[in-house]
């Protein structure tokens, strides 16, 4: 039981290029989340899914966009990545009315 | 913005000392959670209060619900080692099925 996965641990990329974050839960949880975290701001909620084939806006959803075509991965993608983007990204899921259990995190870098 | 606040950002103290940390919400929340993250960590879940005015405890630490259930704190005592980290509440508003984060309160203990 793995838990939450994110792929990968690590990315560096150049202002302009695209990529996609990979978030796999093997709990069969209903929810899933994307959040960012920069130094003194906490968590802040970029997107989240309550479930197969369903997103919506978090907090911070400018510059990003989700998808959820399999109830166990749910997928983060910058288009167009910025300066501005460079946080560390966790995942999260969870069952209706229960905490959110969080992967290990993606610390992206964009120069 | 942010919507949660937590004091303080950060708290050195002497192992040993007791800790406390503060998490107010400018509206009033279904249910607060809070959140233990190690250096280099991801968020790991502590505990959830729901009712007005509970106190739960969990060995050292304690757990309290503002009667208005628009504040929360964690207060620990007799600090250990161990006990060193970023410290979050995150709150539920009404049915949504977003938490929203604090800015978190980072402890230091010195041994």
């Amino acid at each position: 039981n793995a838990g939450v996965t994110q792929t990968p641990k690590f990315r560096v990329l150049k202002t302009g290029q695209s990529m996609t974050l990979l978030c796999a839960q093997d709990m069969n949880h209903e929810y899933m989340y994307w959040y960012r975290q920069d130094p003194g701001m906490g968590l802040r909620l970029i997107h989240y899914s309550v479930g197969e084939g369903t997103t919506a806006k978090g907090e911070v959803p400018d510059g990003y966009n989700v998808s959820r075509l399999k109830k166990q991965n749910f997928l983060l993608g910058l288009e167009s990545a910025a300066p501005s983007q460079t946080s560390v990204y966790f995942c999260a899921s969870k069952l209706p009315n229960q905490p959110q259990h969080f992967g290990d995190g993606t610390r992206l870098s964009i120069l | 913005g942010q919507q949660v606040m937590q004091i303080p950002q950060y708290q050195h103290v002497q192992e040993g000392e007791d800790f406390t940390t503060y998490c107010n919400s400018s509206t009033t929340l279904s249910n607060i959670q809070w959140y233990k993250q190690r250096p280099g960590g991801h968020p790991v879940f502590l505990i959830q209060l729901v009712k007005s005015g509970e106190v739960k405890k969990q060995k050292r630490l304690t757990f309290q619900f503002g009667e208005a259930k628009k504040n929360s704190s964690l207060h620990i005592t007799a600090t250990q080692t161990t006990d060193v980290g970023t410290y979050f509440c995150a709150g539920l508003r009404g049915a949504t099925n977003k938490l929203i984060f604090g800015t978190g309160t980072l402890l230091a203990v010195q041994p």
